[in-house]
This record gives C-alpha cells, sequence and structure tokens, in this order.
C-alpha cells in the first residue's frame, strides 16, 4: 500500500529565510507525486506535481521540489519565504484507481513564519 | 469561473441523525472526489465518481456512508446514524475528466461536527 510520511508537524522560519520541507512516500512503482497548500478557510491548491522527466519540479508562488527516487523522497522547497506562506503543506502521492489517481495524503506539516 | 463549492461549511448535528453534504464541481468537470480530513491529519479518499457513476468507492468506511451523483454534476454525500467519530471536514473535488494528470480542483469543505 502506498504512503507519505511527513515527519515535522511543525516548522518555523523567519520571513526572508530558506524552507525546506520533508516528505517520504512509499509507492511499489513510479510514484505520482504532488505538494499541495491548505490556508485556513480555504481548499487544498495544487503548487506542483511530479509525474516523470525532469527530477526538479517548479511550481507556483515560487516553490520547487525535488524527486530522489533512491531516498525515496519528494522535497518542498522555496528559497526565501514570504510571511504570506504560513499554512499547512500536503505531501501526496497517487496511485491508480478507476482510471484517475487517488492521492494517498501525509498528516501534513504547519509552517509558521516569523516577521 | 467559479470553483468547488461545498454547503454548508459548517453543519452540527447530534448522534445517530442523518445528514446530507452537497457538493457543486467546476462547470464541465465529469470527475469528482470525496474526502475526509480529521483533525490534525491530512484527506483521506473517500469516493471517486466518474460522470454519473462511482468509478472507486473504495475509501468508503462503512455501509452508513453513501454518494450520489445522479445528473453527473452536483454530489451529495450521505451519512447515516451520525457517530461521533465522523465527525471532521469533508473534502470535495473536481477535475476536467479523471485522467491522472489533471488537476483536482478542492472545495472549502463542509465542517461536520456530531456531539
Amino acid at each position: 500500500a502506498q504512503s507519505v510520511t511527513q515527519p515535522d508537524i511543525h516548522i518555523t522560519v523567519s520571513e526572508g529565510a530558506s524552507l525546506e520541507l520533508r516528505c517520504n512516500y512509499s509507492y511499489g512503482a513510479t510514484p505520482y507525486l504532488f505538494w499541495y497548500v491548505q490556508s485556513p478557510g480555504q481548499g487544498l491548491q495544487l503548487l506542483l506535481k511530479y509525474f516523470s522527466g525532469d527530477t526538479l519540479v517548479q511550481g507556483i508562488k515560487g516553490f520547487e521540489a525535488e524527486f530522489k527516487r533512491s531516498q525515496s523522497s519528494f522535497n518542498l522547497r522555496k528559497p526565501s519565504v514570504h510571511w504570506s506562506d504560513a499554512a499547512e503543506y500536503f505531501c501526496a502521492v497517487g496511485g491508480v484507481g478507476g482510471g484517475s489517481y487517488i492521492p494517498t495524503f501525509g498528516r501534513g506539516t504547519s509552517l509558521i513564519v516569523h516577521p | 469561473g467559479a470553483g468547488v463549492s461545498q454547503t454548508p461549511s459548517n453543519k452540527v448535528t447530534e448522534k445517530g441523525k442523518y445528514v446530507e453534504l452537497r457538493c457543486d464541481p467546476i462547470s464541465g468537470h465529469t470527475a469528482l472526489y470525496w474526502y475526509r480530513q480529521s483533525l490534525g491529519q491530512g484527506p483521506e479518499f473517500l469516493i471517486y465518481f466518474q460522470g454519473t457513476g462511482a468509478a472507486d468507492d473504495s475509501g468508503l468506511p462503512n455501509d452508513r456512508f453513501f454518494a450520489v451523483r445522479p445528473e453527473g454534476s452536483v454530489s451529495t454525500l450521505k451519512i447515516q446514524r451520525t457517530e461521533r467519530g465522523d465527525s471532521a471536514v469533508y473534502l470535495c473535488a473536481s477535475s476536467l475528466n479523471g485522467i491522472f494528470y489533471n488537476e483536482q480542483f478542492f472545495g472549502p469543505g463542509t465542517r461536520l461536527t456530531v456531539l
């Protein structure tokens, strides 16, 4: 069965500092990997996704993630964090069910940004 | 255009009661998904519709949970004999046609509280 581990429940960074959120996955084949962001009162928004090809994926809002098969990881990075980035971040790994991908989500990492 | 909408935004009910949660997907999206997000957890898949039919209902926890999408647009998640453990945020998402690389767009969720 597929699974995702986000080892950090909370991450605190100062505004302008760099950010890395960790994600490790377990999946029996080539995974489909996603990062979502959830702000209070908002729906989940897709930041970026990896299906194949270049292992460094660029997303919206200045985020990027790198797929490392040898480490079963898909860490999210941002070079300079803005206060508006404070939110809950979810990593997800996709399987295939009924012709669509059915993602399994991690428990999330809460990002706190200090001014 | 309009995003995915869910009503009500909050629902408080008593143990043993029946509830219905509604999802309006993005117009033209044939794929619709329901997830449940418990406190401090990531979303968990419940059911996926392609058009009017449930293509994958493997995430429904038991037979108290049922979902319909009779005209291939609006969907209703129905929970019978609610239990306190059903308290969670119920998320709905839609995508263009359910093909794995098409993005799922999430609604803001319905927060269900079972007293």
